[in-house]
């Protein structure tokens, strides 16, 4: 089966712009989360889908949303972007046989 | 945020030495997962752990969950160059399908 995909792979943005991410998991994978990776801070949990539904939320201001479609996919939004918002943005989809992560999308703010 | 204690930082061995590195935190936890991660890439899960005491081997690969539920370990066995990453163990938190992350073990393997 074809594995988790995140779209784009790298990102330049300016500061005080606005960035959609977007991941599509595994065929069938109800489940997807999203977790920004950086240097200093390790695998942060940003939020976890299921079924359209946010089921899990990690200590982020509120700029950082996201949202699932019907078809799991599932798109994550930062706006009015920092500095200390560049990072690996990793999604992982599962269902009953654990997460399995996407490459990521390494996002750079100017 | 919210990590586990992994340990150590970062190793440096010869090629066929064994490895160990481990998680331990103050929560009770559900599953434990392990992970590598290659420069630029997500981290690909290795082991998965999910009853206490549970002694799980993939390869080279053995990890175990520990009896309270508090801790893991991972050990390679004779590593070789390919094994060269960073690892991280993860843990589930009972009633949540919340993952927490290990800070991370940086392996390099010298020939």
């Amino acid at each position: 089966k074809a594995g988790v995909t995140q779209t784009p792979r790298y990102l330049i943005k300016t500061r005080g712009q606005q960035v959609t991410l977007s991941c599509s998991p595994i065929s069938g994978h109800r489940s997807v989360s999203w977790y920004q990776q950086t240097p200093g801070q390790g695998l942060q949990f940003l939020f976890e889908y299921f079924s359209e539904t946010q089921r899990n939320k990690g200590n982020f201001p509120g700029r950082f949303s996201g949202r699932q479609f019907s078809n799991s996919r599932s798109e994550m939004n930062v706006s009015t972007l920092e500095l200390g918002d560049s990072a690996l943005y990793l999604c992982a989809s599962s269902e009953d046989d654990g997460y399995t992560f996407g490459s990521g999308t390494r996002l750079t703010v100017v | 945020g919210q990590q586990l204690n992994q340990s150590p930082q970062s190793m440096f061995i010869q090629e066929g030495e064994d490895v160990s590195m481990n998680c331990t935190s103050s929560s009770i936890f559900n599953t434990w997962l392990w992970y590598k991660q290659d420069p630029g890439e997500g981290p690909v899960l290795l082991i998965a752990l999910y009853k206490a005491g549970e002694l799980t081997s993939n390869g080279r690969l053995t990890a175990q969950f520990g009896i309270t539920r508090k801790d893991s370990f991972l050990n390679i066995s004779a590593s070789i160059p390919s094994d060269v990453g960073i690892y991280f163990c993860a843990g589930q938190l009972i009633n949540t399908d919340k993952l927490i992350f290990g800070t991370g073990t940086r392996l390099q393997v010298f020939p």
